[in-house]
């Protein structure tokens, strides 16, 4: 049984960094694709990017500048950074699996993340 | 970017209704697109993907189709467990884009 699971703090002061994790088992993330996506009330579903083990990632244009996914094989884990955060960054942060680049099959539960000083 | 365009954006329906969604996508999406379930709280659940194509572990009762550049959601018989949102994705072309999502309610 695959699962995600999404950890790191719910709440970022503007300007800094959002760093979130997630562990996943019943999959290894040297193999398929994995990524991220993150959902508000005022933009809805936004898809960040994905991270293959062999290549390089893919990050929506409209964040690439602020984005880095990476992947811990020794973990298990991938993660996400995001930069320069503001009170628009503040969502749902969901990763999830694909098991093609097209389509995700498996997510995590997703971790509430709020921008605010 | 790819603009998916999806309507209704709420529907009221009731146990045992055919329903009908549909997403229009701003260009060719060449039938890379997946339908996506969500309830309260929790993540967004596959249901379809490459427009047409069940994901293991779904009900029948779901189907998808394509034409053009419209693509199409159908429930063939609503059952209670079926009242939630849904969601279209293109994976076409990068960045990917989802639709609004529409809420299915009971009537």
């Amino acid at each position: 049984q695959v699962q995600l699971q999404e950890s790191g703090p719910g709440l970022v002061k503007p300007s800094e960094t959002l760093s979130l994790n997630c562990t996943v088992s019943g999959a290894s993330v040297s193999s398929f694709y994995w990524g991220w996506i993150r959902q508000s009330p005022w933009k809805g579903l936004e898809w960040i990017g994905y991270i293959y083990n062999s290549g390089s990632p893919k990050y929506n244009p409209s964040l690439k500048s602020r984005v880095i996914m990476s992947l811990d094989t020794s973990k298990n884990e991938l993660s996400l950074k995001l930069s320069a955060v503001n009170t628009a960054d503040t969502a749902v942060y969901y990763c999830a699996r694909g098991y093609s680049r097209y389509v995700s099959d498996y997510w995590g539960q997703g971790a509430r993340v709020t921008v605010s000083s | 970017d790819i603009q998916m365009t999806q309507s209704p954006s709420s529907l009221s329906a009731s146990v045992g209704d055919r329903v009908t969604i549909t997403c229009r996508a701003s260009q060719t999406i060449g039938g890379y697109l997946n339908w996506y379930q969500q309830k309260p709280g929790k993540a967004p659940k596959l249901l379809i993907y490459a427009a047409s194509s069940l994901q293991s572990g779904v009900s029948s009762r779901f189907s998808g189709s394509v034409s053009g550049t419209t693509v199409t959601l159908t429930i063939s018989s609503l059952e209670l467990e079926d009242f939630a949102t849904y969601f279209c994705q293109q994976t076409y072309s990068t960045p990917y884009t989802f639709g609004q999502g529409t809420t299915l309610e009971i009537k």
